[in-house]
C-alpha cells in the first residue's frame, strides 16, 4: 500500500501568514505524529494523535500552532501569525496502533519557508 | 527526560567496506526501544532497524546489525559493505515504553566514496 504523503512538498510565505500543513498517513494507521526539523538537526516532536484526539501536544512550541485529525484519518497542521523561526521541514509519520516502541513511518514532509 | 547523542558529525567510508555509526542514549526506563533512520537528501526518514531493550541478541537487517550495549547505553549502527547509495544523514532515536513519541539525536552525515 501507499506509505505516509504530505502536501504540499513545499511551501512559501510571508511573515504573519497563516498556513495549514497535510498528512495523509498509511491506511489503517491510528497513530499519527508530527515533527519539526531545522537544518542540521534532528527531527523534534509536536504532537501525537490516537484515532481522532490528541493524545500528546506538549510539544507544541506555542499557541500559534494547531494540528487536527477530524476523522482519524488526514491531520492538519496549523500555523497562524508564522515568524521566520517558524521555517523548517515538518514531518509527519504514523503507526499501526501508537503504543510505544512500535516503529514510525514517516511522510517525505514539508518544506516550510517564512520571508 | 530521555537523551541521544551522536558524537560524528561526519563520516567517510570507501564502498565495500564497513562503518560503524556511533549512538549513546541516556534514559533512567528499564523499558525503551533504539530506532535508527536514513535521511536521504530527499528528506524522508527511512526506518532501518530497531532494538528493544530486552532483546538479548543484537538486531539485525541485511547488512545493517546493531551492536547494543545496554550497560553502556550504546546502539551503534553497523553497516557491512558499504554501497554509494548508503549516503545520507542517519539519525538514531529511542522512545519509552508509556510513551510514543522519539527522541532523536543530532545525526550522523554518511559519505561512501568509490
Amino acid at each position: 500500500g501507499a506509505g505516509v504523503s504530505q502536501t504540499p512538498s513545499n511551501k512559501v510565505t510571508e511573515k504573519g501568514k497563516y498556513v495549514e500543513l497535510r498528512c495523509d498517513p498509511i491506511s489503517g494507521h491510528t497513530a499519527l505524529y508530527w515533527y519539526r526539523q531545522s537544518l542540521g538537526q534532528g527531527p523534534e516532536f509536536l504532537i501525537y494523535f490516537q484515532g481522532t484526539g490528541a493524545a500528546d501536544d506538549s510539544g507544541l512550541p506555542n499557541d500559534r500552532f494547531f494540528a487536527v485529525r477530524p476523522e482519524g484519518s488526514v491531520s492538519t497542521l496549523k500555523i497562524q501569525r508564522t515568524e521566520r523561526g517558524d521555517s523548517a521541514v515538518y514531518l509527519c509519520a504514523s503507526s499501526r496502533q501508537g503504543r510505544g516502541q512500535e516503529t514510525q513511518y514517516f511522510g517525505p514532509g514539508t518544506r516550510l519557508l517564512v520571508l | 527526560a530521555q537523551k541521544i547523542t551522536q558524537t560524528q558529525p561526519g563520516m567517510f567510508v570507501q564502498e565495500k567496506e564497513a562503518v560503524t555509526l556511533d549512538c549513546t542514549y541516556d534514559t533512567s526506563d528499564q523499558s525503551y526501544g533504539l530506532f535508527w533512520y536514513k535521511q536521504p537528501s530527499s528528506g524522508e526518514m527511512i526506518f532501518l532497524i530497531y532494538q528493544g531493550s530486552y532483546d538479548e541478541q543484537n538486531a539485525t537487517e541485511g547488512r545493517y546489525s546493531l551492536n547494543f550495549q545496554k550497560a553502556r547505553k550504546s546502539a551503534n549502527l553497523v553497516i557491512s559493505a558499504s554501497q554509494l547509495g548508503d549516503s545520507a544523514m542517519y539519525f538514531c532515536a529511542t522512545v519509552t515504553t508509556g510513551y510514543s513519541t522519539l527522541t532523536f539525536g543530532k545525526g550522523t552525515m554518511l559519505l561512501v566514496s568509490p
